[in-house]
């Protein structure tokens, strides 16, 4: 059992660049999700998932889009990368989005020059 | 979602001390409350967590109370021990899709 697995662990990114960050989950979870963690601002959700083909924005999704086509996986899209997108991204999914705890994956360090 | 005030930002005590860390939330329709540790590095995992129809819960050395009226809730930590340094955030969720806010984190320095 893996729980929530991202990739890649880190990754480099020049400004204007597009990538996918990758999260997969083997735990049946209806709700996934993608945070970002900036120095002293806590963690921010940027778009969450109550079930597959069912997506929403969060509090900072500007920047970021998403899709998810299976209960298991919730890629998470740069289109345009930029510096201000430099930050740690971490995956989590629970059992309901509503009293259940989150399990993290072990995030994503990315870097936008 | 709706803001949580956390309190302190950094917080050191002597090892074997307590440490108490508080939080502050808005919406009074929140019903789930839940402490992160997150260790330098390394992802945020949950230590704790209570439900709004309990008043206080604990594991160890650890605890949690939860004042609805207040709107606030906290976590105690007794005799604290050098592998308790580490970020600690709490979080709550108000019932909607959105799933869990989370405070700004407080840094916990145990002093040998």
């Amino acid at each position: 059992n893996a729980g929530v697995t991202q990739t890649p662990k880190f990754q480099v990114l020049k400004t204007g660049q597009s990538m996918t960050l990758q999260c997969a989950q083997d735990m049946n979870h209806e709700y996934m999700s993608w945070y970002r963690q900036d120095p002293g601002m806590g963690l921010r959700l940027i778009h969450y998932s109550v079930g597959a083909g069912i997506t929403d924005q969060g509090e900072v999704p500007n920047g970021y889009n998403v899709s998810r086509s299976t209960t298991e996986d919730f890629p998470l899209r740069l289109l345009s990368a930029a510096p201000s997108q430099t930050s740690v991204y971490f995956c989590a999914s629970s059992v309901s989005s509503y009293n259940s705890p989150l399990h993290f994956g072990n995030g994503t360090r990315l870097t936008v020059t | 979602g709706e803001n949580v005030e956390q309190h302190p930002s950094t917080l050191s005590v002597q090892e074997g001390d307590s440490a108490v860390i508080k939080c502050t939330y808005s919406d009074s329709a929140s019903n789930y409350f839940p402490w992160y540790k997150q260790e330098l590095g390394k992802r945020p995992q949950l230590i704790i967590d209570i439900r709004s129809n309990v008043g206080e819960k604990k594991d160890q050395r650890i605890a949690v109370t939860l004042n609805k009226t207040a709107k606030h809730f906290s976590l105690h930590i007794t005799e604290t021990q050098p592998e308790d340094s580490a970020v600690y955030f709490c979080a709550w969720t108000g019932g909607g899709a959105d799933g869990l806010t989370f405070g700004k984190g407080t840094h916990l320095i145990i002093q040998p």
